[in-house]
């Protein structure tokens, strides 16, 4: 069975310092990661997502996150936070391959981006 | 294309009353699924569908009921509410191509139906 942890439930970060949100998982195979952010009362957006190819994948909003296999690591990040930034982030994992759409999402981490 | 669509946006219901939360997709899509949010819980997937006439479920199915009769509609059927199905369900699409051997992947979410159940 596939899993996502978000170790922290929170991170806070002052605005125009660089924040990093964890996200490790477990998966059968090669995995399909995502990051998506939830604003309040809002449906989720996608961020960015690694499918194949180049570890470092870039997103929207200036974010980016470092597909690190030995680790099975999907930390999402960003150089110089804004205070928009603030909001839920969730992390997701599927097997690669087609006929395995099953999303499995982390818990979710609320980033508070202090002026 | 409108994307995904999810309606209604807010819904309160009696304990055993049933409804049906209406989810609608424009772009051709084959996969489809249901989730629901719940705090502290992330998103848990309900059912899910590969494909007109194919349905199966997912992690929490208990109380749900689907069925994909077109590409594009995929309800979701509360069959008698209960206090424990208060949460925002989120109606999902995507679909996996491979574009000159590199598998593409494109994925939307609707705006999410709020459901509280007294």
């Amino acid at each position: 069975a596939q899993s996502v942890a978000q170790p922290e439930d929170q991170v806070n970060v002052a605005e125009g310092n660089p924040l990093t949100v964890k996200c490790t998982y477990s998966v059968s195979g090669n995995p399909y990661l995502f990051w998506y952010v939830q604003y309040p009362n809002r449906g989720l957006q996608f961020l960015l997502k690694y499918i194949t190819g180049d570890n470092l994948v870039k997103g929207s909003y200036g974010f980016e996150a470092e597909f690190n296999k030995s680790q099975t690591s999907f930390h999402l990040k960003k150089p110089s936070a804004l205070v928009s930034d603030s909001a839920l982030y969730f992390c997701a994992v599927r097997p690669s391959g087609a006929g395995s759409y099953q999303l499995t999402f982390g818990k979710g981490t609320k980033l508070s981006v202090i002026p | 294309n409108a994307g995904v669509t999810q309606t209604p946006k807010f819904q309160v219901l009696k304990t055993g009353q049933s409804m049906t939360l209406q989810c609608a997709q424009d772009m051709n899509h084959e996969y489809m699924s249901w989730y629901r949010q719940d705090p502290g819980m992330g998103l848990r997937l309900i059912h899910y569908s590969v494909g007109a006439g194919i349905t199966d479920q997912g992690e929490v199915p208990n109380g749900y009921n689907v069925s994909r009769s077109t590409t594009e509609d995929f309800p979701l059927r509360l069959l008698s509410a209960a206090p424990s199905q208060t949460s925002v369900y989120f109606c999902a699409s995507s679909q996996s191509t491979l574009r000159q051997g590199t598998p593409k992947e494109t994925q939307y979410f609707g705006p999410g139906t709020r459901l509280l159940v007294l």
